[in-house]
């Protein structure tokens, strides 16, 4: 049972270019999640995914964009990749949305990205 | 805008020591908090849930309490093991996908 997978695990990006990074889930979740984790700062929401075909803003989503196209596959890009977005990268779901009172996220161990 | 506080942000004990984990918010309107342990280099695995209309949750030697009135949870650890070295952060649910964190306690247990 592999939960939630991320890849890549690392990555050293120039400033300007682009990547996507995968997020897989094998518990059949509806809710998918991307925050960013930088020093000094708790987890911030990038984007979300309340199923398929949606996708929706966060906290801090300038910058980004995601696509979920299937079910268990939450993806999300850099379009032009800058210094500011240096971070550890990490992706969750969950089978109900947060307010939920007993539904836990579950998460993935994250990419570590560097972009010079 | 919430606001989840937790002091102190690293703490060392012996072994076999009780502890307690702090975390303050500054709403009070939320629907549920939850306590995640973060080892290095990896994720964030949930702990415990407390819902906004409980005042504890427990499970084997980790007690978490909510006090929602004064904006305070704490996270009790019995028994502390080596084992339990790791960051310890709490998360505040106040609304539609809106998840606020803290940005955690580092716990060393020395041996």
């Amino acid at each position: 049972n592999a939960g939630v997978t991320q890849t890549p695990k690392f990555r050293v990006l120039k400033t300007g270019q682009s990547m996507t990074l995968l997020c897989a889930q094998d518990m059949n979740h509806e809710y998918m999640y991307w925050y960013r984790q930088d020093p000094g700062m708790g987890l911030r929401l990038i984007h979300y995914s309340v199923g398929e075909g949606t996708t929706a803003k966060g906290e801090v989503p300038d910058g980004y964009n995601v696509s979920r196209l299937k079910k268990q596959n939450f993806l999300l890009g850099l379009e032009s990749a800058a210094p500011s977005q240096t971070s550890v990268y990490f992706c969750a779901s969950s089978y109900l949305g947060t307010v939920y009172s007993n539904q836990p996220q579950h998460f993935g161990d994250g990419t570590r990205l560097s972009i010079l | 805008k919430q606001e989840v506080t937790q002091i102190p942000a690293a703490l060392s004990v012996p072994e076999g020591e009780n502890l307690v984990l702090n975390c303050s918010f500054t709403d009070s309107a939320i629907y549920n908090l939850q306590w995640f342990r973060q080892d290095p280099g990896k994720g964030l695995t949930s702990l415990l849930l407390i819902q906004s209309s409980q005042r504890e949750q427990t499970s084997g030697r980790l007690n978490a309490s909510l006090d929602k009135s004064s904006g305070r949870s704490t996270l009790y650890i019995a028994a502390s093991q080596p084992g339990d070295s790791a960051t310890y952060l709490c998360a505040v649910s106040g609304g539609y996908q809106k998840v606020t964190f803290g940005t955690g306690t580092k716990l060393q247990v020395i041996p």
